[in-house]
């Protein structure tokens, strides 16, 4: 079975400072998936960057990038120029890469609060 | 990206009472959708794993006859919890994937309140 932990329950940042949020993982699987979720006051789950396992250059979306060390299972996310509308919890997640069936083991979150 | 309707996003219903959740993709066909519960800044934990036109997969300890889940078309799950009791008050997450892609998207959640 699959885990995944994240280590940081709470963190806090500065607008427009650089933040990272921790993301461990254990599987015997070779394909596979990383996601970071992004779920805001209002509840709304939303995918912020993924990650295929075969692939060794790092994600990036705009001011979101990941650190990916597939030795050492980790998953960390970066946010640069962090913004206001960044605070809320943040799920780290791991996805087998067989079929659609396929699904989203979660870590327990981060929640981060950026701060004016 | 792909919608998912969750509906309703907020109910309130007696002890002993039926209430029912929809989940519908509307912009896609979602061939597997997932039922997650949710507790106050808790992770999502997953109930259930339903392909269109099967029988829902259910997670230990989750109880199949209390949760009943219903994927009878390739756009709308429904999440049915039976004699619902206060302890069953909680936030409900459904989830869609296509098979075609590894992304799911998610509906807007459930606020289930039991009095």
């Amino acid at each position: 079975a699959q885990t995944v932990t994240q280590s940081q329950p709470e963190m806090s940042v500065q607008e427009a400072e650089t933040v990272t949020l921790s993301c461990t993982y254990d599987t015997s699987e070779s394909n596979y998936y990383l996601f970071w979720y992004k779920q805001p006051p209002s509840r709304q789950m939303i995918l912020v960057i993924r990650q295929e396992a075969y692939k060794q250059q790092n994600a990036t979306e705009n001011r979101f990038s990941v650190n990916f060390q597939k030795a050492a299972k980790s998953f960390s996310l970066k946010i640069s120029d962090s913004q206001l509308g960044d605070t809320a919890m943040y799920f780290c997640a791991f996805m087998k890469g067989e079929t659609s069936g396929s699904r989203l083991t979660f870590g327990e979150g981060t929640q981060l609060t950026v701060n004016p | 990206g792909a919608v998912v309707s969750q509906h309703p996003s907020r109910v309130i219903c007696k002890s002993g009472t039926s209430v029912k959740i929809e989940c519908r993709s509307l912009d896609f066909q979602a061939t597997t959708m997932f039922w997650y519960r949710q507790f106050p800044k808790q992770s999502l934990m997953l109930m259930a794993t339903s392909n269109e036109g099967s029988k829902a997969t259910y997670e230990q300890g989750v109880e199949k006859d209390k949760f009943l889940i219903n994927h009878a078309s390739l756009t709308l799950s429904t999440l049915t919890v039976t004699s619902a009791h206060p302890e069953d008050s909680s936030f409900y997450i459904c989830s869609a994937r296509t098979s075609l892609n590894t992304e799911a998207f998610f509906g807007q959640g459930t606020r289930l309140t039991v009095v």
